[in-house]
Order: C-alpha cells, then structure tokens, then sequence
C-alpha cells in the first residue's frame, strides 16, 4: 500500500531556531500533499496544502512566513518551522494523496508518523 | 459551527460489545466520507472510506452513510481492547483538490 515516510520523527530545538520537517511519498507521486498540527487532545488542524511546483495554500491563522513549505519534486514536501518558539510545541503530521488513485473522488490520504517537536 | 462534529466521549463499551460511532457534517456537497483511527501519540490511519448512501462493511467495522441527513457513522462489531483509541471522522468534497476536514475525534474506551 501507499507509505508515507516523514522525519524526524521527533526533535528537540532551542528557542529562535528553525527546524525542518520532511514528507516523502515512497511507492507513489503525490501532487498535493497537506500538512497538520495537532496539540495534545486536540483534532488535526490544517495548517496549509502543499502543492508541487507551486507556492502553498495557508489555513486562516498559519504565518506563512514563519512555516515555511517547499513541495519540490512530486515526493517531497518540507515544512521549515522558523525562529521557533515554545508555543510551536506540537505534533505535526504530513499526508499525502496519491496522483494514481483510480478516481478523483477517493481523495483518500495516507499519512506520515508525524514529527514530535519540542522548542525550549 | 463547526464543519464536521463528534461526540469526545470518551465512549466506554465492553469488550465482545458493539462501538457505535457518530459524525454530522455541515457542507452538503460533501462527497468523500472518512474514519481514521488514531492512538496515542501516533499518526491517523484509515479504518473506512465510504462516498455513497447505505452501509459499508469491511470485516468487524460498518461506516453508515445519510447525506440527507448530512450523517455518517462507523459501527464496530466485537470490540476489542485493542480497538480502543480516538476515531476521527473525515469529509471531503468531489475534486481531488478538496481539503479533507477532520472531526475532533471521539475517544472510545474497551473495558474487558
């Protein structure tokens, strides 16, 4: 099946630094590929739709200067979390829809383990 | 209000019981339908898809679909304290551009 792998899966960074985050599709071309947040107990939250060879689209509320993403190869999205502070303490998960599936209307996403970030 | 609704829970059901799981979402020109499964501390995974009205079976689950009544519902047959875990219900419009929206996520709870 489609297998999403994204790394770290878990980083620890001081305060003001930038960490980035990767997403690769392995046995699939994903044009698109989204990313969330998730704080503890909470839903996933979108923050923006990574689009390949395009710029991203960012939810209401998400700086886009200070998350930074990059959708380069059909593969591959990074997220750049910039001058990190505490409150970017968070789980974030990339998913990603495969370009292949029979119809547009599976839209179904397979997602990445997530990335652990804890900013001191 | 918000685009896809859950009961938190926690929901507790007895081991060998069936989980009922309930969603409402607001768009009606809603076309996808999703329940995710995802335990603590990990990342979702897909339990059911379903994109037309009726039932759904895939081996102990069953995902419900009423776009009428704008209602979708997972049910799981002989719980096990395995399947306890936060369940995220999902929506999605027809074009494969569509955002997916998710649920907050109902905490269900197996008690042997």
């Amino acid at each position: 099946g489609a297998v999403v792998s994204q790394h770290p899966s878990w980083v620890i960074c001081k305060s003001g630094t930038s960490v980035k985050i990767e997403c690769r599709s392995l046995d699939f071309q994903a044009t698109t590929m989204f990313w969330y947040r998730q704080f503890p107990k909470q839903s996933l939250m979108l923050m923006a739709t990574s689009n390949e060879g395009s710029k991203a689209t960012y939810e209401q509320g998400v700086e886009k200067d200070k998350f930074l993403i990059n959708h380069a190869s059909l593969t591959l999205s990074t997220l750049t979390v910039t001058s990190a502070h505490p409150e970017d303490s968070s789980f974030y998960i990339c998913s990603a829809r495969d370009d292949g599936a029979a119809w547009s209307g599976a839209n179904v996403l397979t997602f990445g383990a997530g990335s652990r970030l804890t900013v001191l | 209000q918000k685009e896809v609704e859950q009961n938190s829970g926690p929901l507790s059901v007895p081991e060998g019981a069936i989980a009922s799981l309930n969603c409402t979402y607001s768009d009606r020109v809603s076309q996808s339908f999703f329940w995710y499964r995802q335990y603590s501390g990990k990342s979702p995974e897909l339990i059911m898809s379903i994109y037309s009205n009726g039932d759904k079976e895939d081996g102990r689950f069953t995902a419900q679909l009423n776009k009428a009544s704008q209602y979708v519902s997972l049910l799981i047959r002989d719980s096990q304290p395995s399947d306890s875990a936060t369940y995220l219900c999902a929506v999605s419009g027809y074009s494969s551009a569509s955002k997916i929206i998710f649920g907050s996520g109902t905490r269900l709870s197996i008690r042997p």
